[in-house]
């Protein structure tokens, strides 16, 4: 496997459902992020971890909670999702903020997710 | 505050013909980062380029060129030729020297028609 992966690809779930988005990154990163892609709507920058530390959540509801257990690993659990949160969930990774093109962040292919 | 905008929401061309996706953005710092990214039907955002504020050098790779000029704020990018296969969504971003705060702009989706 190469560069960044999400499982799973597409997800349903209902609203009282819980499930969970995993990413994973080979590219010996150390900082990864979320973020919301909704329809007609900019990207949104939902958390941030570098180094296994989260260093930013952007106002996100408690519905969505993060977790990092290493570097090249990140996981949203999902929990009484409503409708307005479907959309493209992104993961992306990225170096050391202090290397040398560190803040370049390169992207997986997202899990569509469909809240019912 | 860091913004990033990109007026064209929509723009079509028939294919071989050139076009150039616009990119405004405002930051109070001096130093900073800015990006494209196209992101095709799949899903997946794909890196394009990264220019640093220092070096204002227009770049060219194939058929994909970048006009960064530090004077009007604005880092354009020109398509020779389009093709089919550029079909997608582009996005136009700005960082902070090291990463942090990164934004995005609203995209503009390019359609190019046989």
């Amino acid at each position: 496997e190469t560069g960044v992966t999400q499982t799973p690809r597409h997800l349903v779930m209902g609203m009282t459902n819980k499930k969970s988005l995993k990413c994973e990154q080979h590219l010996g990163h150390n900082a990864m992020y979320w973020y919301k892609q909704s329809a007609k709507k900019p990207l949104e920058l939902m958390f941030v971890y570098n180094f296994k530390e989260q260093t930013e959540n952007n106002s996100v509801p408690s519905r969505f909670s993060p977790e990092c257990p290493n570097s090249s690993h990140l996981f949203l659990h999902l929990h009484t999702l409503q409708p307005e949160d479907s959309a493209l969930y992104l993961c992306a990774s990225s170096q050391d903020w202090t290397a040398e093109g560190g803040e370049t962040q390169y992207f997986g292919p997202g899990t569509r997710l469909l809240v019912l | 505050a860091q913004k990033v905008t990109q007026a064209q929401t929509e723009i079509s061309v028939v294919e071989k013909e050139d076009v150039t996706l616009d990119c405004v953005y405002e930051t109070r710092d001096t130093t900073y980062y800015l990006f494209w990214y196209k992101q095709p039907p799949s899903g997946e955002l794909v890196f394009l380029i990264r220019r640093n504020s220092f070096d204002e050098q227009n770049e060219i790779s194939g058929r994909y060129s970048w006009n960064f000029q530090k004077s009007t704020s604005s880092f354009n990018f020109t398509i020779t030729a389009s093709q089919v296969v550029d079909s997608a969504v582009y996005f136009c971003a700005l960082s902070r020297f090291y990463g942090q705060n990164f934004v995005f702009g609203p995209g503009t989706r390019l359609s190019v028609l046989p």
